[in-house]
């Protein structure tokens, strides 16, 4: 398909377990961001990244989530010990460029729930 | 204060009214103003960009005042297919993050 995938669509995760969460940017498309977003919020920024380089990971919450981009295409997003507040629909967007008012095109999101 | 503000509503409005969306951003070195609509469940996706200019898309009006770092969006003779919410987002600084407001619910019935 043409359009930004994530994988796996639902995630369900027993508190402590690591999970890793996969993006599979449009081709060519040079920024990718994550971002969470629990129930009836929007979506809060994780990190950013232009091609490989991750430029800001301030949205990060703790030590335990960690993402890469390691060839500039897929990217994926790892959390650590795994707590219920973690719960939310992580969702991954990717845009041509990165400079002015390009669009950004987002996946339908990877809902995780922790137990 | 969160770096971008919306009221959340929900704006109940009945088919055929006009409805005023504001946002409000924090960083006065944002670049770049979307406003994004979200369906229920459903991913953001691109509703318009925003200029300082304003700018119009049939039904809908986007407008920019930088100087009292201030956004809105007016939609005209609302239709059902409108009932959404409605995402106010800022980019940081050129090339940099995209921050989201918590959104706008509208609710259009008939």
């Amino acid at each position: 398909g043409a359009g930004v995938s994530q994988s796996p669509r639902y995630k369900v995760a027993k508190r402590g377990q690591d999970v890793a969460l996969r993006c599979d940017p449009i081709s060519g498309h040079v920024s990718l961001f994550w971002y969470q977003q629990a129930l009836g919020q929007g979506p809060e920024f994780l990190t950013y990244f232009q091609n490989e380089a991750q430029l800001d990971k301030s949205g990060l919450p703790s030590d335990r989530f960690f993402a890469e981009r390691p060839e500039g295409s897929v990217s994926t997003l790892k959390i650590q010990r795994t707590q219920q507040e973690d719960s939310a629909v992580y969702l991954c967007a990717s845009s041509l460029v990165f400079i002015g008012g390009t669009e950004a095109f987002f996946g339908q999101g990877t809902r995780l729930t922790v137990v | 204060r969160k770096e971008v503000e919306q009221d959340p509503g929900p704006f109940n409005v009945p088919e055929g009214a006009t409805v005023a969306f504001n946002c409000t951003y924090s960083n006065s070195a944002s670049q770049s103003f979307f406003w994004y609509r979200q369906d229920c469940r459903k991913e953001p996706k691109l509703l318009m960009s925003v200029y300082s200019s304003g700018n119009e898309d049939g039904r809908f009006t986007a407008q920019l005042n930088r100087a009292s770092q201030y956004i809105s969006l007016l939609i005209r003779d609302s239709k059902l297919s409108d009932s959404a919410t409605y995402l106010c987002v800022v980019m940081r600084q050129a090339g940099t993050a995209l921050i989201f407001g918590k959104g706008t619910t509208l609710s259009v019935s008939s």
